[in-house]
């Protein structure tokens, strides 16, 4: 059921930007994107979401392509408290408007 | 504001038993949803209830079912366990189901069914 496509792992280094790619090329105009992130024995944690612009909050921006099938989630200084699986979701009206969880972004934060 | 808990935190059972997991809501949510979550995965949804009512279901058995009460606290029941139960329960709630709502989620609930 997971309609997103991300990279298994990806590495950034101590207070450098992180930019986390998702694709998503079977998104219907009323889907929205959304991004979580699971810190280790935790449960998900909100970070971020949006339809067509590109949000900007207190954890990070939200960058939508113009046609809607990718997106990216910037992460502008990443932190070692930045380490964790980041899902991007679907969430999609002509299912429910369930969250479909795919297996995420491991990523590492080198000190 | 009250976050969403779970309880118990760790839970062991056998194969054939029947478990019970519990979740409250944050405060002013309407609408509670499971996940099943297995090792080195990404949550699995179960069911969502909104006003007391199951609004969706995800690929999961009917030994798997959920009640939601009046508080909108909520129940998940598993029947006749299996091995392959084994995983961290999730609940997470939202004040409305709509797609750009936003879910918050509990802490988890690890179940080990031997």
């Amino acid at each position: 059921d997971a309609k997103t496509t991300q990279p298994n792992s990806m590495e950034s280094n101590e207070e450098e930007p992180v930019h986390l790619p998702c694709n998503h090329s079977t998104i219907s105009g009323t889907d929205y994107i959304h991004w979580y992130r699971q810190l280790p024995s935790q449960g998900p944690e909100y970070v971020i979401h949006g339809l067509t612009s590109n949000v900007n909050n207190r954890m990070a921006s939200l960058a939508i392509a113009e046609d809607r099938k990718s997106s990216t989630l910037i992460l502008h200084r990443a932190t070692l408290r930045d380490a964790a699986v980041y899902y991007c979701i679907l969430r999609e009206m002509n299912t429910g408007n369930q969250f479909y969880f795919g297996t995420g972004t491991s990523l590492t934060v080198i000190p | 504001e009250t976050g969403v808990t779970q309880s118990p935190t760790h839970l062991i059972k056998t194969r054939g038993q029947q478990v019970t997991l519990r979740c409250s809501s944050q405060s002013g949510h309407n609408t509670v949803s499971w996940y099943q979550q297995a090792l080195g995965q990404g949550p699995q949804f179960i069911f969502q209830y909104y006003r007391e009512e199951e609004n969706g279901r995800g690929n999961f058995p009917p030994r798997f079912s959920g009640l939601q009460f009046p508080n909108y606290s909520s129940e998940l029941n598993v029947n006749a366990l299996e091995l392959d139960d084994s995983a961290l329960y999730l609940c997470a709630s939202s004040s409305q189901g709509g797609p750009g709502s936003t879910q918050y989620f509990g802490p988890g609930t690890r179940l080990t069914v031997l």
